[in-house]
């Protein structure tokens, strides 16, 4: 299975800064196969970015993704003070699908 | 507004089976627009995958648990259920039952349900 590496794991920043979260792949995952989802405390993980760039519905346009082959990127251009959680990727690209382990991204 | 809910023991015997069902409201799962799926979050594992099922009946499942898990679904209820046989510590988690969107490429969850805990322990 693919093994997802989530960097760093925690991030501390202030509201307004920019934030970029890693997600290495073991091997290479196609470019449109790799999703994020945002975890609050008590709530179930919610989903932000698939299709590597297109955002679920509701999400602001602050986040967006980037990334292809193992390396891939959750971008949060100006953090919220609501932004304030932790993050995870997955893949899609080869079964089974897979989490990364999280980035908390902290105040 | 899509949701699910998910019910079952919060405590199992080592050895025994784990069972969990899952309501849905708001929408009907038999459609051909989606697929429902089991998701577990643990501590030492963090998310992981246990399987999926389509409106047809088809489950598939991941390879580390598919000796041991089964899904299943009940249309007149608006309802699927997951039994995982043989546990053991290693399966206490928070278990999620989750809606599957899925096109040519993409396989995501986009409706949660809030979690149960399961503890496995005599």
């Amino acid at each position: 299975e693919i093994i997802l590496t989530q960097s760093p794991g925690t991030l501390s920043l202030s509201p307004g800064e920019r934030a970029a979260l890693s997600c290495r792949a073991s091997e290479s995952v196609c470019s449109r196969c790799v999703g994020w989802y945002q975890q609050k405390p008590g709530q179930a993980p919610r989903l932000l970015i698939y299709d590597k760039s297109s955002r679920a519905t509701g999400i602001p346009d602050r986040f967006s993704g980037s990334g292809s082959g193992t390396d891939f990127t959750l971008s949060i251009s100006s953090l919220e003070p609501e932004d304030f959680a932790v993050y995870y990727c997955q893949q899609y690209g080869s079964s089974p699908w897979t989490f990364g382990q999280g980035t908390k991204v902290e105040i | 507004q899509l949701q699910l809910q998910e019910s079952g023991p919060g405590l199992v015997k080592p050895s025994e089976t784990l069972s969990l069902t899952c309501t849905v409201s708001g929408g009907s799962i038999n459609s051909n627009r989606y697929y429902w799926g089991w998701i577990r979050q643990s501590p030492g594992k963090g998310l992981e995958w246990i399987g999926t099922i389509y409106y047809t009946g088809s489950a598939y499942y991941n390879p580390s648990l598919k000796s041991r898990v089964s899904i299943s679904l009940d249309t007149s209820k608006n309802q699927f259920s997951l039994k995982l046989n043989s546990v053991t510590a290693a399966d206490t988690a928070l278990y999620y039952c989750a809606r599957e969107f899925r096109t040519m490429i993409v396989v995501v969850y986009d409706y949660w349900g809030q979690g149960t805990l399961v503890t496995v322990s005599s």
